[in-house]
């Protein structure tokens, strides 16, 4: 069983709904990140969190420490927005990511 | 200007070669990492280096060998390459060494035939 599991695996969505997808890990960590892969392969960074919630144009992360709980929500959503989106913790004993297997969305217009 | 750049962006190459990866990163940045992203599109960790010394080396095979010349650049060697080496590779840098957001290079696709 992997340290971080995400859910769903995929995701379909249509143009303007909301969307939100889960995180659970079972380590301490000192921080959780949310990254996109692009279509064409290219990965960033979206969020870095270490408790409460943060927002970023449409998209938001909420973590919850004592549930070991992350979602990544994304408001009015567009075609644009079609990517694989990954969790990853920051485990307290290292600085190593340890990544979840991501979660494929694709919105449809 | 590019902020991680990696070169190249694909290799293909026959099971037994030598080949290089390499990353440069022009942000300033003390932390290097190399990433595996197999064909499930699954990523771990493979080394990281903070001021060009090794801070993480996962259970990886002992042909690889990462190599930081400098605080900008964290180059990737693979001897006798395998077919099971063949999976997308990520460099990224960040300012420090832990909880800090991480910038991921274009990747590399290795492909052993």
């Amino acid at each position: 069983k992997n340290e971080v599991e995400q859910s769903p695996q995929n995701l379909t969505a249509q143009e303007g709904e909301f969307i939100t997808i889960n995180c659970s890990y079972s380590v301490g960590i000192s921080a959780l990140h949310w990254l996109q892969q692009h279509p064409g392969g290219g990965i960033v960074s979206l969020f870095m969190l270490s408790s409460g919630k943060k927002k970023h144009g449409r998209l938001i992360a909420t973590i919850n420490i004592q549930e070991k709980h992350s979602s990544l929500h994304i408001t009015a959503s567009h075609p644009r927005d079609s990517a694989v989106y990954i969790c990853a913790v920051e485990e307290t004993s290292g600085s190593r990511l340890t990544f979840g297997e991501g979660t494929q969305l694709t919105v449809n217009p | 200007d590019t902020a991680v750049s990696q070169t190249p962006k694909y290799l293909v190459t026959q099971m037994g070669n030598d080949k290089s990866i390499k990353c440069e990163q022009n942000l300033g940045h003390d932390t290097m990492y190399w990433y595996k992203q197999d064909s499930k599109k699954f990523l771990k960790i493979m080394f990281s280096y903070n001021n060009k010394e090794l801070i993480i080396n996962e259970t990886v095979p002992n042909r690889f060998s990462p190599k930081s010349p400098d605080k900008a650049h964290l180059n990737l060697h693979i001897n006798s390459l395998e077919l099971g080496d063949s999976a997308v590779y990520f460099c990224a840098s960040s300012r420090r060494e832990t909880t800090d957001t991480q910038y991921f290079g274009p990747g590399t696709r290795l492909t052993v035939l």
